[in-house]
């Protein structure tokens, strides 16, 4: 039982480069999200799927994009780098309505 | 939306002590509330939660207290140990933004030996 599992787990990509970081989930949990985490700042969440086929903005959602894919997949796009986007991005799922959510492993970005 | 304020950012105490993280939160309408537990290079985990209905949970070393009408909620550990260093963070659910989790900024706990 694999959890939450984030790929890839690091990344460096130049200013202007586009990415998207996956995320499945074999909990078969209604509710998936994105954080970035930065030094004194929290968890800051980006966008949330409160169920299959739901998508919501977050604090922070500005330079990404999401795709539910499905119940078990939830990806986070960045159509083009910025240096302000380097972070450390945690996906978590959830039951139900943020109850007792799992987060991954992380990925660490570096955007330069 | 819901705002969550964590206080304080940095927490140092003595092995044996007890350790008090406190967290507002804004969105009258939420109703369940986890507190996590992150170490170095891993990833939050869940250590204990409660529900707008209850007052207080306990387990063993840990207890969250909720109060409603100030809109507060604390995480307590009792009897710490060097192994409880890391950083704990609070957040809040239910609120008028339906599943939406929202955390507060963090606190780094050091316990010393």
């Amino acid at each position: 039982n694999a959890g939450v599992t984030q790929t890839p787990k690091f990344q460096v990509l130049k200013t202007g480069q586009s990415m998207t970081l996956q995320c499945a989930q074999d909990m078969n949990h209604n509710s998936m999200y994105w954080y970035r985490q930065d030094p004194g700042m929290g968890l800051r969440l980006i966008y949330y799927s409160a169920s299959e086929g739901t998508t919501d903005k977050g604090e922070v959602p500005n330079g990404y994009n999401v795709s539910r894919l499905n119940k078990r997949e939830f990806s986070l796009r960045l159509e083009s780098a910025a240096p302000s986007q380097t972070s450390v991005y945690f996906c978590a799922s959830s039951p139900i309505g943020g109850l007792r959510a799992f987060f991954g492993q992380g990925t660490r970005l570096t955007v330069v | 939306g819901e705002n969550v304020e964590q206080h304080p950012s940095t927490l140092s105490v003595q092995e044996g002590d007890s350790a008090v993280i406190k967290c507002t939160y804004s969105d009258s309408a939420s109703n369940y509330f986890p507190w996590y537990k992150q170490e170095l290079g891993k990833g939050p985990q869940l250590i204990i939660d409660i529900r707008s209905n209850v007052g207080e949970k306990k387990d063993q070393r840990i207890a969250v207290t909720l109060n409603k009408t100030a809109k507060h909620f604390s995480l307590h550990i009792t009897e710490t140990q060097p192994e409880d260093s890391a950083v704990y963070f609070c957040a809040a659910a239910g609120g008028t933004s339906y599943g939406k989790l929202t955390f507060g900024q963090g606190t780094i706990l050091t316990v010393h030996p």
